[in-house]
């Protein structure tokens, strides 16, 4: 079935620390989306992709960045991780305007 | 600006009860609303969307423009309905999701 998985699955890491999720997804979908998920403040938007030579930044970008490497993969990474980036990351795909969202599994990710 | 409030973070109902998930939000152009659905241990998922004016697994919700609302709504409710449950917006023909900060809903035996 055509699927978007990321890895890892939980991530526990050090203040300071470089850290890199990454997104896959057999759909065959151009657009590629980054979410963090907080309790009591739902899903934010970090950054979006339109395809391999669009990246853009989404409501909370900061502390941030992002790769397309693929049609088929978005990574996003921490370059110094901090303790307020403890959360919930979840990768999505959408095939074009119209279409809804699918998710990935998502990334439990803690900063001590 | 664009914003989605779900006023209830956590609502419980007994199996059979009748369960209504409030929505609101505020946009001034065209929007089109969903309601996604996080089951335990599993991935947000769609569940409905108010241009399809669907039922899914007893579900409905209804576009209020004047009361800019979207109440997700099931006259009866069953244990597996349990879930977290998020209310979006985008603008129609866009690709900006704004997601609300979701209502778990619990649904008592």
């Amino acid at each position: 079935d055509a699927d978007v998985t990321q890895t890892p699955r939980n991530r526990i890491t050090k203040t300071g620390k470089r850290i890199m999720l990454e997104c896959s997804q057999t759909k065959g979908h151009d657009r590629m989306y980054w979410y963090r998920q907080d309790p009591g403040l739902g899903l934010r938007l970090i950054y979006y992709s339109f395809d391999v030579k669009d990246i853009n930044k989404g409501e909370i970008s900061d502390g941030y960045s992002v790769s397309r490497q693929a049609q088929a993969k978005f990574s996003l990474s921490l370059e110094s991780a901090i303790p307020n980036q403890t959360a919930l990351y979840f990768c999505a795909t959408s095939g074009s305007s119209t279409d809804t969202q699918y998710f990935g599994p998502g990334t439990r990710l803690t900063v001590l | 600006a664009q914003r989605v409030t779900q006023p209830e973070k956590l609502l419980s109902v007994f199996k059979g009860a009748p369960v209504e998930l409030k929505c609101n939000y505020s946009y001034s152009g065209s929007p089109e609303l969903f309601w996604y659905v996080q089951y335990s241990r599993q991935r947000l998922q769609l569940l409905l969307r108010h241009i399809s004016r669907e039922s899914i697994k007893g579900f409905t919700a209804d576009l209020n423009k004047g009361e800019t609302s979207f109440h997700l709504k099931k006259p009866f409710a069953q244990e597996e309905d349990s879930a977290m449950y998020y209310c979006a917006l985008r603008r129609a023909g866009g690709f900006k999701t704004i997601f609300g900060a979701g209502t778990r809903l619990f649904v008592k035996a």
